[in-house]
């Protein structure tokens, strides 16, 4: 595997489910992000993690919970999600906090029921 | 508050044709990318440009950062289906927030044969 992954690449789940979704990258980068990006409007950061500490966290409502155990992965665990979270979201990362070239994972479609 | 306008939002044109996409924003950015974007894909880095005025050329690609680092273009020449995909301009600002990459709506080009 080369770059960055992401699975599932597509998800359907109702609204009391609880999953997650997964990326990996194999860059050796030490930042990784979290992004959602819905039709019609531009990319947003949701999380930003820098040598596994997360860095940022953009008002991101709780019902998304993520967790980098170490600077190769990074997860995003759902619950309770409505409708309007239905959206492409897409993994990437950077060789470290301060690079700005980032590289993007294919991305998880998600559909909320 | 958008930072980043992209136009036009979006563009069909035939093989062959030239075109220039553009991207203003009345802030300042130490650095601005471009990438490309294919359906069910992440986008994929073009380009990042770093000095005010500068041109890079890539292939029939040319991106170029306004005087002030406040707009980029990029113009393509002699468009192939292949360049078909969703154009993003991506903007940084400063080392304190250097992980963070403000994104514009993007300009969707359909080349046809």
């Amino acid at each position: 595997e080369t770059g960055v992954t992401q699975t599932p690449r597509h998800l359907v789940m109702g609204m009391t489910n609880k999953k997650s979704l997964k990326c990996e990258q194999h860059l050796g980068h030490n930042a990784m992000y979290w992004y959602k990006q819905s039709a019609k409007k531009p990319l947003e950061l949701m999380f930003v993690y820098n040598f596994k500490e997360q860095t940022e966290n953009n008002s991101v409502p709780s019902r998304f919970s993520p967790e980098c155990p170490n600077s190769s992965h990074l997860f995003l665990h759902l619950h309770t999600l409505q409708p309007e979270d239905s959206a492409l979201y897409l993994c990437a990362s950077s060789l470290r906090g301060l690079s700005y070239e980032q590289y993007f994972g294919p991305g998880t479609r998600l559909t909320v029921t | 508050t958008q930072l980043l306008e992209q136009s036009p939002q979006f563009l069909s044109i035939q093989e062959g044709e030239n075109l220039t996409v553009y991207c203003n924003s009345s802030s300042v950015f130490s650095s601005l990318q471009w990438y490309r974007q294919e359906p069910g894909e992440g986008p994929v880095l073009l380009v990042t440009v770093v000095t005010g005025g500068e041109v890079k050329k890539l292939k029939r690609l040319t991106f170029q950062f306004g005087d002030a680092r406040k707009d980029s273009s990029l113009h393509i020449t002699a468009a192939q289906p292949g360049d078909t995909g969703l154009y993003l301009c991506a903007g940084a600002r400063g080392e304190t927030s250097g992980s963070r990459l403000t994104f514009g709506e993007g300009t969707q080009l359909t080349v046809n044969p």
